[in-house]
């Protein structure tokens, strides 16, 4: 069963727009962290922003936040004011707390139009 | 920029061979892992390190293995190279201990081609 589901394969968005990348999760473990990464076509990995299963308020960095829905188990990233360097795939990941292995969604590839 | 290092960059390598992917991790960290990335797929999981011992392993053929060195660093190896290999493998570390959990920074990758 997939742990990690990424919806959209691909976005197309407006720069200056706000963009939503939808990420749902399945774990039993009540322990756990949600991660999102970018990766730009160089091919490296760029840590975003993480939230912990236990966190009570939505974690957010700069232009970046994570919109954590618990009981509907979904981890959406949100990028404010689009930029042209934010096209890249992007990548939502978890960790268990039983198991140390990032488990990663398929991705989806955003494109910021000018 | 992390500084998370991996070697080659680039590598083309022959059914059959046998390759070695090097790994520094960030000053400090003490646990790295390794991922397979096939091309338009998310990473998967190799295994991981934590100071000098293997403590997890996902769903791959014991022809992957791999060492972690007393400064953290890393390799990974593959023996008996099959087409299937080709992909980019991508180092992460992050500072851990058992039980909690932390962000692992990324290297830029080593493209592997198996020919």
């Amino acid at each position: 069963a997939q742990k990690i589901t990424q919806t959209q394969p691909g976005m197309f968005v407006q720069e200056k727009e706000a963009v939503t990348l939808d990420c749902t999760y399945d774990t039993s473990d009540p322990s756990y962290g949600l991660f999102w990464y970018k990766q730009p076509s160089s091919g490296e990995m760029i840590f975003l922003i993480y939230q912990g299963s236990y966190d009570q308020q939505n974690a957010t960095e700069g232009r970046y936040s994570l919109n954590f829905q618990k009981a509907r188990k979904s981890a959406n990233l949100v990028i404010s004011a689009s930029q042209l360097g934010d096209s890249a795939m992007y990548f939502c990941a978890m960790r268990e707390d039983s198991n140390y292995q990032l488990i990663w969604g398929a991705g989806t590839k955003l494109i910021i139009k000018p | 920029e992390t500084g998370v290092t991996q070697s080659p960059t680039h590598l083309i390598k022959t059914r059959g061979q046998q390759v070695t992917l090097r790994c520094s991790s960030q000053s400090g960290h003490n646990t790295v892992s390794w991922y397979q990335q096939a091309l338009g797929q998310g990473p998967q999981f190799i295994f991981q390190y934590y100071r000098e011992e293997e403590n997890g392993r996902g769903n791959f053929p014991p022809r992957f293995s791999g060492l972690q060195f007393p400064n953290y660093s890393s390799e990974l190896n593959v023996n008996a190279l099959e087409l299937d290999d080709s992909a980019l493998y991508l180092c992460a570390s992050s500072l851990a201990d058992l039980g909690t959990l932390a962000e692992a920074f990324f290297g830029q990758g080593t493209r592997l081609t198996v020919v």
